[in-house]
C-alpha cells in the first residue's frame, strides 16, 4: 500500500524568506510524486510532478521540489516567499509499478502562512 | 478550452437519501477520477473511468457508483447516504491513464448529510 507523511499541520514563513513544506512517502515501486495547491474552497491546481530524471523538479509560480530516493522525501521549496503563497498544499504519491491510472494517494495537506 | 466543470456546488441531504454529483471534463480529456475530500484531510480516491467503464477504485463501498458518457462527462451516485459521506466531493480529468500526467480538478460539490 502506498502513503504519505505531512509531519507539519501548519508552516509560517515571513515574506521574502525562503518556504520547505516537508513530505514523505512510501510506495512499493518506483514513485509517481506530485505537489498540489488548494485555496479556500476551491479544487487542486497542480503545482509539479515528479516522474523520472532529475531529482529537482522546477513548477508553477517558482515552486521547486526535490525527490531523496534514500530519505523518501519529496520536500516542496521556493527560494522567496510572497503572501499569495498562503494556501493548503497536497503531497501525493503514484505507484508506478503497479496499475491504477490517476489513483494519487494524498497527504493530509499543510497549511502554509506567508506573514508580511 | 473549459476546465473541469461541476454541479451543484453545494447540497444538502438527510441520511438514506440518494443524491448525483456531475462532472464535465476538461476538453480532450477522456479519463475522468473523483476523489472525496473530508474536512481537514486529504482527498481520498473514489474511482476512475476511461472510455465509460470503471477502471480502478478506491476504499469505498458499492453505494458508491458512478457512470461516464460518451461525451466523457461523469456522474457520482451515493446511495443511502451517511452522516460521514459530508464532504467535498472532487472531480479530476485527464488525457489517459498513465497516471504520469497531472490532474486537472474541478472546484467541488459540498455535500452535507443532515
Amino acid at each position: 500500500a502506498q502513503s504519505v507523511a505531512q509531519p507539519e499541520d501548519q508552516v509560517n514563513v515571513a515574506e521574502g524568506n525562503p518556504l520547505t513544506v516537508k513530505c514523505t512517502y512510501s510506495v512499493s515501486g518506483n514513485p509517481y510524486l506530485f505537489w498540489y495547491v488548494q485555496y479556500p474552497n476551491r479544487g487542486l491546481q497542480f503545482l509539479l510532478k515528479y516522474i523520472t530524471g532529475d531529482n529537482l523538479v522546477k513548477g508553477s509560480y517558482g515552486f521547486e521540489a526535490e525527490f531523496n530516493k534514500s530519505q523518501t522525501s519529496f520536500h516542496l521549496k521556493k527560494p522567496s516567499a510572497v503572501v499569495s503563497d498562503s494556501a493548503l498544499y497536497f503531497c501525493a504519491v503514484r505507484d508506478g509499478l503497479t496499475g491504477g491510472g490517476n489513483k494519487l494517494t494524498f497527504g493530509t495537506g499543510t497549511q502554509l502562512k506567508v506573514e508580511l | 478550452e473549459t476546465g473541469v466543470t461541476q454541479s451543484p456546488t453545494h447540497l444538502i441531504k438527510t441520511r438514506g437519501q440518494q443524491v448525483t454529483l456531475r462532472c464535465s471534463s476538461q476538453s480532450g480529456h477522456n479519463t475522468v477520477s473523483w476523489y472525496q475530500q473530508a474536512l481537514g484531510q486529504g482527498p481520498q480516491f473514489i474511482f476512475q473511468y476511461y472510455r465509460e467503464e470503471e477502471n480502478g477504485r478506491g476504499n469505498f463501498p458499492p453505494r458508491f457508483s458512478g457512470l461516464q458518457f460518451p461525451n466523457y462527462s461523469s456522474e457520482l451516485n451515493v446511495n443511502a447516504l451517511e452522516l460521514d459521506d459530508s464532504a467535498l466531493y472532487l472531480c479530476a480529468s485527464s488525457p489517459g491513464t498513465s497516471g504520469t500526467g497531472e490532474l486537472f480538478f474541478g472546484e467541488g460539490s459540498r455535500l452535507t448529510v443532515l
